[in-house]
This record gives structure tokens, C-alpha cells and sequence, in this order.
């Protein structure tokens, strides 16, 4: 049972225009979420987070989006840099239960100049 | 601080020899996470450590996987005897309890011939 679907395995923008990755999520414990950024050869790398009483944060070039009835969480970037080219994982996080993370199987952002 | 460090980056091993999987979590850190990432299955845990106590290994596939964490500086992944349906990068990863993020190492790319 998948806990957090990405499903969109490639993504592929141009360089200044938004990038949107989606991803959702089955289990209700869930209470935070995160994104990581993975470069090939290196591991994930934290790059922003959403507690379930928000609906967005932003930090920089980065927002992502929170719809709790949906079930659903996206990550904006804009503007889209070449140096964003990577693998970005959503997981799922119950803080109150296991801290475990739970990732969906990542979108690969391909930004071209 | 130098982060989540594992060793070695890269393992090539006959099968059904054994590997040991090292890593060093960040300083003051207490919860230590061991991820497998193949093409397949994405990024799965295989199994975290709270205050070096093993709290949750229902993701070790079989009995080849062990793990432990002797104190709160080091960790290490076993698989005994290896098979090559064991090839995939092994993460270890660190977190504050209640923080949410985790941090990477840079992975252990294992293959077993």
C-alpha cells in the first residue's frame, strides 16, 4: 500500500517559468510533510516543510501547497533555475505516532536552458 | 558538522558473502534511519533507531538484514549471506525527534554479483 503517490515520474520545464510537482497521500495520521531534493550520486537533501495546520509555506523560490480534504500537496518553484534539475521526493510524517518518513517514489525535474 | 557519514560509498560483493554497511549520525542527533532506494520500490525504510533502540524493523525485507547502533555515534546495516536482488543505494539517515527532518549520508551503492 502506497502511502504517497507521486505520479508523475518526469517533469520537464523551461529555465524561468514554474515548476509543479503534486503528490498525494492515503494515510490520515500523516501531520507533516516534507520535500527532498536528491542529486544523482549524493543523498536527499531537506528543502521545505508543511505542518497540516498550515495550508503553505514559502521560503524563497519554493512554496508548497497543502489541501488536507484532498489529500494533496504540491511544491512550486518559480522562477525554475537549470541548477533545480534533480529527483524531489514528497514524504509523509506523523509526529505524534512513529516519526518515520514515509516518501513517494519522486519526480525527476529536468529545467532546460 | 560533517553531516550523516557512511561507508563505504561503494560495495562489490559475490553473493553470499557478507557486507557491513556503516554509518555516523549527526551529532546530538538521537533517531537513526536505515532507507534502501531501488528503480522499483523508491526510497523504503528498512529500519530506525530512537536513543540507539530499535523501534521499528518491520521494513527489513528477511533475516539476511540486521542492524544495530552500539552507541549514539555509529550504526551498522549487515546482510548475511548477500544476494544480488540486495543491489540498490543504502541511506542512513539522522534526525531530533519532533523536528521532522531528516538528514541524509551520501548513500552506500551495493552490488552483489
Amino acid at each position: 500500500d502506497q502511502q504517497v503517490k507521486q505520479n508523475s515520474p518526469s517533469l520537464s520545464v523551461q529555465e524561468g517559468r514554474i515548476s509543479i510537482l503534486n503528490c498525494d497521500y492515503t494515510n490520515s495520521m500523516f501531520d507533516y510533510f516534507l520535500w527532498y531534493k536528491k542529486y544523482p550520486a549524493e543523498g536527499p537533501t531537506f528543502l521545505i516543510s508543511i505542518s497540516s495546520i498550515k495550508d503553505k509555506n514559502e521560503d524563497g523560490r519554493f512554496t508548497v501547497f497543502l489541501n488536507k480534504s484532498a489529500k494533496h500537496l504540491s511544491l512550486h518553484i518559480v522562477p525554475s533555475q537549470p541548477g533545480d534539475s534533480a529527483v524531489y521526493f514528497c514524504a509523509g510524517l506523523s509526529q505524534g505516532g512513529s516519526e518515520k518518513l514515509v516518501f513517494g517514489k519522486g519526480t525527476k525535474l529536468t529545467v532546460n536552458p | 558538522d560533517a553531516g550523516v557519514i557512511q561507508s563505504p560509498r561503494h560495495e562489490v560483493t559475490e553473493m553470499g558473502q557478507e557486507v557491513t554497511l556503516r554509518c555516523k549520525p549527526i551529532s546530538g542527533h538521537n533517531s537513526l534511519f536505515w532507507y534502501r532506494q531501488t528503480m522499483m520500490r523508491g526510497l523504503e525504510l528498512l529500519i530506525y533507531f530512537n536513543n540507539n533502540v530499535p523501534i521499528d524493523d518491520s521494513g527489513m525485507p528477511e533475516d539476511r538484514f540486521s542492524a544495530k547502533m552500539p552507541n549514539a555515534s555509529f550504526s551498522t546495516l549487515k546482510i548475511q549471506p548477500s544476494e544480488p536482488r540486495d543491489s540498490a543505494v543504502y541511506f542512513c539517515a539522522s534526525s531530533l525527534r519532533q523536528v521532522g527532518a531528516a538528514f541524509f549520508g551520501q548513500g552506500t551503492r551495493l552490488t552483489v554479483v
